[in-house]
């Protein structure tokens, strides 16, 4: 059964930080998709990123970067110089292939404060 | 830009009263999920259509909740009789089946349901 975890309930960093949020997750497929999610208070979820577990090269998308590392299970999220529009709940989420299911993690709450 | 839209934005009920969701997927869109989140958790899968049929719903309360898409477009989400742990967001999403899924869902809006 796969499972995502991301222990950060809720993070509160000051505009212009860095921060980093977490993701462990767990499958018992050799193939599979890790994305990203962001759900601001409209509450509308809104995608992010896909990366497939061939792929582990980290990947930069302006502010945004992304490490993945199979060794650790681990898909960790980065967001530099944060904004007060960051504000929102990212979910790291999971599928295996050949299953259409997408399992989602309990979420990470961050809050910027300008 | 193609959206799923989905209804009502924000529902009230009582328990024991029945709701009903819609949900109206991108025009295309082979595959639909319900997933229902419950405030300060992730969204759980109840069900999910491929066209017109069920691929999933061994997460669904089958004794209040029911779903359908009859038509393979759009879908709608009943609960009969409404409890008060329903409270919830349900949300509505779709996605293209090509050559390979890789899970990159387009969500709705949601539908707020508040059960007192």
């Amino acid at each position: 059964a796969q499972k995502v975890t991301q222990a950060q309930t809720e993070i509160s960093v000051v505009e212009k930080e860095d921060v980093t949020l977490d993701c462990v997750y767990e499958t018992r497929d050799t193939t599979y998709y890790l994305f990203w999610y962001k759900q601001p208070p409209s509450g509308e979820l809104v995608f992010l990123i896909r990366r497939n577990s061939f792929d582990e090269q980290n990947e930069i998308s302006g502010r945004y970067s992304w490490n993945f590392q199979k060794s650790t299970s681990s898909f960790n999220f980065t967001i530099t110089a944060s904004q007060v529009v960051d504000s929102a709940v990212y979910f790291c989420a999971l599928s295996e292939e050949g299953y259409q299911k997408v399992t989602f993690g309990t979420g990470t709450k961050l809050q910027v404060i300008p | 830009e193609a959206e799923v839209a989905q209804s009502p934005r924000y529902k009230i009920t009582e328990k024991s009263q029945a709701v009903a969701f819609w949900c109206d997927p991108i025009s295309g869109h082979a595959t639909l999920y319900w997933y229902r989140q419950i405030l300060g958790q992730g969204p759980e899968l109840l069900v999910q259509f491929q066209d017109e049929s069920v691929v999933d719903d061994s997460q669904l309360p089958k004794d209040r909740f029911s779903a359908e898409r009859l038509k393979g477009v759009d879908s709608t989400l009943k609960i009969q009789p409404a409890e008060l742990g329903d409270s919830a967001m349900y949300l509505c999403a779709s996605s293209s089946v090509g050559q390979g899924f890789t899970g990159e869902l387009f969500f709705g809006e949601g539908s707020r349901l508040t059960v007192l």
